[in-house]
């Protein structure tokens, strides 16, 4: 069984500036893949970035990177220069043997 | 092609009505789902056809009804449904577990 939990309901931010989306995670698999998606206003859910537990480097996409601490079950989200088309729901999923698995999500506004 | 498309965005419909949702994508993935969304909440998982088979029912109560008509083609009917049912139904589909899923922009559903 997995669990995934994102302890920030809500985040904001100015544009241009960073910031951190938190995520933990518990698994008992040992081949597993984790996931963050965005889900702006216009609902679509759009994967943002993907790290494979066996690797240990921190995925990098654009402005978005990855803090993935295996040990820890922590893998959180960094935006880097914030626009505000990146208000939106983010949620943190993760994939083992079974389907994925969502955290309840962090709404994240970004501000002029 | 990389989309998945679902139709209709909208729908409204009464208590007694049958409707269907639709569902298509072209990537060659053979493992597709419906989700249900509430507003602000994460997606909850309906059912999960894999090649074209039903292999995941998350205890849905049978007002729901999927149907896999090819690799393709996904559909949801829709009977006697409750107003509680009023959410945003996503359908997406996997190539594997490592890639995550590729999600559809939803049908917004109202029962009235």
């Amino acid at each position: 069984a997995q669990t995934v939990t994102q302890s920030q309901p809500e985040m904001s931010v100015q544009e241009a500036e960073t910031v951190t989306l938190s995520c933990t995670y518990d698994t008992s698999e040992n081949n597993y893949y984790l996931f963050w998606y965005k889900q702006p206003p216009s609902r679509q859910m759009i994967l943002v970035i993907r790290q494979e537990a066996y690797k240990q480097q921190n995925a990098t996409e654009n402005r978005f990177s990855v803090n993935f601490q295996k040990a820890a079950k922590s893998f959180s989200l960094k935006i880097s220069d914030s626009q505000l088309g990146d208000t939106a729901m983010y949620f943190c999923a993760s994939s083992g043997y079974s389907t994925l698995t969502f955290g309840k999500g962090t709404m994240l506004l970004v501000s002029p | 092609d990389t989309e998945v498309t679902q139709t209709p965005k909208h729908l409204v419909m009464g208590m007694t009505n049958k409707k269907s949702l639709k569902c298509e994508q072209h990537m060659g993935h053979r493992a597709m789902y419906w989700y249900k969304q509430k507003a602000k909440k994460p997606p909850e998982l309906m059912f999960v056809y894999s090649y074209e088979k039903l292999s995941i029912n998350e205890s849905v109560p049978s007002r729901f009804s999927p149907e896999c008509p090819n690799s393709s083609l996904l559909n949801l009917h829709l009977h006697a449904l409750q107003p509680e049912d009023s959410a945003l139904y996503l359908c997406a589909s996997s190539e594997d577990r490592a890639n995550g899923y590729t999600f559809g922009s939803g049908t917004r559903l109202t029962v009235v």
